[in-house]
């Protein structure tokens, strides 16, 4: 069975620093990964996801990932943090195509400090 | 605009007392998923739906229901409802089953 950890359930950045938000996976067969990203008062939306293609996959709002399968990571960064970026971000992972194959974390909500 | 609709956005229940999330999505996905999000958890799958006609459980399903009479619609009920179900829910659907999946708002909940 697959899962996902996510290490940090709050993470506090000041405007401009480096963001990096940690996610570790575990899955029996080579992962499908994912971050969604839910801002305040709506439902999640796709930030990226890998899909074993290139192991640095860029996103939206210049946020990026890298595959280290090595590490069995998949952590998100963005080089400069912006106010609009505080929201609560969710990793996840999947075995396969289908429903029901995806496995959420438990979220790590992001604080950008002015 | 196209999407998932959800509504109501919040409701209040006494415990005991029953009632529908209403979901609807304009897409044409064939798969459509109800979560609850609580603090701290993460999102849990409640039920979940590959098509019309077609539903099946998900991790936490006890005190739910669903039906999927068309692609559109996916209503969840929640009969007898406990202080436990205090929740966010979540409806979402998908049309490829890569794991790309389109959210709604959300139908906060308490149950007093």
């Amino acid at each position: 069975a697959q899962s996902v950890t996510q290490l940090g359930s709050h993470v506090s950045v000041s405007e401009g620093a480096l963001v990096l938000l940690r996610c570790n996976y575990s899955s029996s067969v080579p992962p499908y990964l994912f971050w969604y990203v839910q801002y305040p008062n709506q439902g999640l939306q796709l930030l990226l996801k890998y899909t074993s293609a290139a192991t640095l996959v860029k996103g939206i709002n210049g946020f990026e990932a890298e595959f280290k399968k090595s590490e069995t990571s998949f952590h998100l960064t963005k080089p400069s943090a912006h106010m609009s970026d505080a929201a609560e971000y969710f990793c996840a992972v999947s075995d396969r195509a289908g429903a029901n194959n995806l496995f959420f974390g438990t979220g790590t909500r992001l604080t950008v400090i002015p | 605009n196209a999407g998932v609709t959800q509504t109501p956005k919040f409701r209040i229940l006494k415990i005991g007392q029953s009632m529908t999330l209403q979901c609807a999505q304009d897409m044409n996905h064939n798969y459509m998923y109800w979560y609850r999000q609580d603090p701290g958890m993460g999102l849990k799958l409640i039920y979940y739906s590959v098509g019309a006609g077609i539903t099946d459980k998900g991790e936490v399903p006890n005190g739910y229901n669903v039906s999927r009479s068309t692609t559109e619609d996916f209503p969840l009920r929640l009969e007898l409802a406990a202080p436990s179900q205090t929740s966010v829910y979540f409806c979402a659907s998908e049309g490829s089953g890569a794991n790309v999946l389109t959210f709604g708002a959300g139908s906060r909940l308490t149950v007093l």
